[in-house]
């Protein structure tokens, strides 16, 4: 079946416009991921939804991060005045509840 | 809080040599550990889960408790194990958010 899709692929945007970064996870997937892939760094975890539940945000950097999940299913992360430190590769993961995570191919986002 | 470690950013191996990531955790409590591998133009995609005890690719991975370590091992690399590796812990009765290590580039020589 399909996987987590990601759009756009590749975004490059200049230093302070706002860019909207699009989720669709696997069909039926109830908990959604959003992890910061940086080179030396890592994974950074970003923000969950589990469900109806109110959204984990713990991971967000600033408040110019946000993000929604629409119906249980879309999920839309939005980053405002980008900076060129948000340069990195954005995923979107979703799961079944309690099980490994399922990966989306991820937004290359460049400020310039 | 929980806490992986990946020691090396960077581990180079001829083919047919063998190969260990090391992953050190810390967590209180009981853990689920697995390995993440990253292909090149490839997505994130999970390779085993210490709970499965399974061998992936010849690849496999214990948990040591003791040494809180879940290192990957392979006895005899080849070309095509080159790739990211992401160790990762989950939080077994607490938060269902994968933390994840910094990740090990493996690269293997002809």
């Amino acid at each position: 079946g399909a996987g987590v899709s990601q759009s756009p692929s590749n975004k490059v945007t200049e230093k302070g416009k706002d860019v909207e970064l699009r989720c669709d996870p696997i069909s039926g997937h109830t908990a959604l991921y959003w992890y910061r892939q940086s080179l030396g760094q890592g994974l950074e975890f970003l923000i969950y939804f589990q469900g109806n539940s109110a959204p984990d945000k713990s991971g967000l950097p600033s408040d110019r991060f946000s993000a929604e999940r629409t119906g249980g299913s879309v999920s839309t992360l939005t980053i405002q005045r980008t900076q060129q430190e948000d340069s990195a590769v954005y995923l979107c993961a979703s799961s079944p509840n309690n099980s490994p995570l399922h990966f989306g191919n991820g937004t290359r986002l460049t400020v310039t | 809080a929980q806490r992986v470690t990946q020691p090396e950013k960077l581990l180079s191996v001829f083919k047919g040599a063998p190969v260990e990531l090391k992953c050190n955790y810390s967590y209180s409590g009981s853990p689920e550990l697995f390995w993440y591998v990253q292909y090149s133009r490839q997505r994130l995609q999970l390779l085993l889960r210490h709970i499965s005890r399974e061998s992936i690719k010849g690849f496999t991975a214990d948990l040591n408790k003791g040494e809180t370590s879940f290192h990957l091992k392979k006895p005899f690399a080849q070309e095509e194990d080159s790739a990211m590796y992401y160790c990762a812990l989950w939080a077994s009765g607490g938060s269902y958010i994968p933390t994840f290590g910094r990740g090990t580039s493996l690269i293997v020589h002809p």
